[in-house]
């Protein structure tokens, strides 16, 4: 019930190419779905995130589409350049007494070719 | 100013040594966390403190002794040191209401290998 799945594994896309990569979750008592960036030998920093009473969100050429329904959420990089090149994880935290909890997804490494 | 400070950044030891690993927060966050990742890059809770009180404990090895001496502070201290424990441990703070997500920022990680 606490796992966040996500897929792909790895993605490699051309620059000014469109980055999309998805999760699902199985516990609905979480309200906090973030996305985080992690480049090589540094922590995690948070990219965007989406609360469930909102579809979507978007921020700059990051978009998290959420569907309720489905338990799913995703995030679209628009316009990718080299320098998103990173490993992104997907989370989940919230509900019960989680006191901010984290469930990560497995992370994608994205590389972008210039 | 760094948010979330962890000390040492490297740390290479033997078997069956004791080795500590020391995290600062200036947000003035209440929550603090220890957080894994392996090999594969997979990040797990290990354990979280809210207001010095442990709170959460992922089923960690009792060798993992977590202490925080105040809500800045949390340390994760580490008992006869075993090859599995390789991994990088990042300290990670957050400013949370219960049941409630919210965002938690991740210090540098301290990557520790055992010889």
């Amino acid at each position: 019930q606490q796992q966040v799945k996500q897929s792909p594994q790895s993605l490699i896309v051309q620059k000014g190419g469109i980055s999309i990569i998805n999760c699902a979750y199985e516990n609905t008592a979480f309200d906090y779905f973030p996305w985080y960036q992690q480049f090589p030998g540094k922590g995690p920093a948070l990219l965007i995130a989406i609360r469930p009473d909102v579809s979507e969100k978007k921020e700059g050429r990051f978009t998290i589409s959420f569907n309720k329904s489905a338990k799913q959420f995703s995030l679209h990089i628009m316009d990718s350049q080299p320098g998103d090149s990173a490993t992104y994880f997907c989370a989940a935290g919230g509900g019960g007494t989680s006191y901010g909890k984290l469930t990560f997804g497995q992370g994608t490494i994205l590389t972008v070719h210039p | 100013d760094t948010a979330v400070s962890q000390t040492p950044k490297y740390l290479v030891t033997q078997m069956g040594n004791d080795k500590s690993i020391k995290c600062e927060q200036n947000l003035g966050h209440d929550t603090m966390y220890w957080y894994k990742q392996d090999s594969k890059k997979f990040l797990k809770i290990m354990f979280s403190y809210n207001n010095k009180e442990l709170i959460i404990n992922e089923t960690v090895p009792n060798r993992f002794s977590p202490k925080s001496p105040d809500k800045a502070h949390l340390n994760l201290h580490i008992n006869s040191l075993e090859l599995g424990d390789s991994a990088v441990y990042f300290c990670a703070s957050s400013r949370v209401r219960q049941g409630g997500g919210t965002e938690a920022f991740f210090g540098q990680g301290t990557r520790l290998t055992v010889v």
